[in-house]
């Protein structure tokens, strides 16, 4: 079955606590990037990748780093989580990367919560 | 510079009405997509339709339908004799051919309950 998974799901966890969000995809896509959605803000893109080893910022970046060392693989590192980065945050796959007309295949999403 | 308008940040209707979740847009360039997710309780994002800026022939999908005006920079969605399991939180997104990293832009979200 065509999908993007992330996990974990549910994360808890206390400031300045390294964690990484897995996503992975097996449609072979070459774009892949991060959304976090707040209330009453909608989702806003962190990071995107063109293509192993091409990322390159969103409109929100800070606190988040990415690597895309495999095609199917793009996770997200907090390296010192704090609480404004508590959100649902989703990953997303399309085929091509300069295409806009490509449907973005989103991920279930991982609610983080940083005490 | 791009941007998603969704005016409407709740609406409630009774099953069996028809509700119509508005989203205006801006954008400098003449190719851009247009999109609509719907967020059920559940979490995920479920793509509802693609639209090009070319293409302003209105479509209908069962129960569903979007009317794309250009001139109005409008692209609305109506759900006909709603029910229940259509609540969910809905969003209009844009994306542009020029945009680097083509990142959808996404209005805030309407959120929509539907009561038996």
């Amino acid at each position: 079955e065509a999908q993007v998974t992330q996990n974990p799901r549910y994360l808890i966890t206390v400031t300045g606590k390294k964690l990484t969000v897995t996503c992975s995809q097996n449609m072979n896509h070459e774009y892949m990037s991060w959304y976090r959605q707040d209330p009453g803000l909608g989702l806003r893109q962190i990071y995107y990748s063109m293509n192993v080893e091409v990322t390159d910022k969103g409109d929100v970046p800070e606190g988040y780093k990415v690597s895309r060392k495999e095609k199917r693989n793009f996770p997200l590192i907090l390296e010192s989580p704090s609480p404004n980065q508590t959100s649902l945050y989703f990953c997303a796959s399309s085929l091509y990367p300069r295409s806009s007309y490509n449907e973005q295949f989103f991920g279930p999403g991982t609610r983080l919560t940083v005490l | 510079a791009q941007k998603v308008t969704q005016a409407q940040t709740e609406i409630s209707v009774v099953e069996k009405e028809d509700v119509t979740l508005d989203c205006v847009y801006e954008t400098r360039d003449t190719t851009y997509y247009l999109f609509w997710y719907k967020q059920p309780p559940s979490g995920e994002l479920v793509f509802l339709i693609r639209r090009n800026s070319f293409d302003e022939q209105n479509e209908i999908s069962g129960r569903y339908s979007w009317n794309f005006q250009k001139s109005t920079s409008s692209f609305n969605f109506t759900i006909t004799a709603s029910q229940v399991v259509d609540s969910a939180v809905y969003f209009c997104a844009l994306s542009e051919a020029n945009q680097a990293g083509t990142a959808l832009i996404f209005g805030k979200g309407t959120t929509l309950s539907v009561s038996s």
